[in-house]
């Protein structure tokens, strides 16, 4: 993902709406990409991936999109509850190396 | 999913001590660990690649004189902080590769976070 800037973007949801999460990322080598959710104090928590080979894939209310073509990847995440509120950083992997988006923050209101 | 541990979740130590931080996977072998930095509300950066058996391999700027790292077994890497300054005091996190073969192919090749050190140096 690209890491520019020091200020988190934020999306505001209401409890039960649909979110969806963007991210751009730059390496056009890049074949593996994950989203993860990062809680205040915590450590990133693996949310869902997806390979070059695929354009969507989904897991249990949550859904990843890939269109390699304008190198962007967004993640849905269906009826959002109060308890998806945090930070979510994608991720690129040409390799073996992660490098990390920026991040977005999300918070969910009831 | 896979678990990795870290020890201890928070230090705050006097300036000019070391400081080790453990990270371990605890329900899976890695053979390659990583040790990243976060700052207040910014992303992850990346600091070392840490290989079992062999040397890590350090981000452009990170000093490895500084940030010891040791993947002494599949299960462990350590980080120690030398002679820390107050400048070092960040979120210390560590990820462990879970790589796994099928019918000699790549099935799983994700990488899974500890829960993260706070480092304080005063």
């Amino acid at each position: 993902g690209e890491s520019v800037g020091l200020h988190l973007p934020t999306l505001s949801v209401q409890e039960g709406d649909n979110s969806i999460i963007n991210c751009a990322y730059s390496n056009s080598a890049s074949d593996y990409f994950i989203w993860y959710k990062q809680e205040s104090g915590k450590g990133p928590q693996f949310i869902i991936d997806i390979r070059s080979n695929m354009d969507k894939r989904q897991g249990q209310r949550v859904t990843v999109l890939l269109n390699k073509t304008v190198k962007h990847l967004s993640l849905q995440i269906a009826a959002t509850q109060p308890g998806d509120s945090a930070v979510y950083f994608c991720a690129d992997s040409a390799g073996v190396a992660l490098n990390f988006g920026k991040g977005t923050s999300l918070l969910v209101t009831p | 999913g896979a678990v990795v541990s870290q020890h201890p979740s928070w230090v705050i130590c006097k300036s000019g001590t070391s400081v080790k931080i453990e990270c371990r996977s605890l329900d899976f072998q890695a053979t390659t660990m990583f040790w990243y930095r976060q700052f207040p509300k910014q992303s992850l950066m990346l600091m070392a690649t840490s290989n079992e058996g062999s040397k890590a391999t350090y981000e452009q700027g990170v000093e490895k004189d500084k940030f010891l790292i040791n993947h002494a077994s599949l299960t462990l890497s350590t980080l120690t902080v030398t002679s820390a300054h107050p400048e070092d005091s960040s979120f210390y996190i560590c990820s462990a590769r879970d790589q796994r073969l099928a019918g000699g192919m790549i099935s799983t090749d994700t990488q899974y976070f500890g829960p993260g050190t706070r480092l304080t140096v005063l």
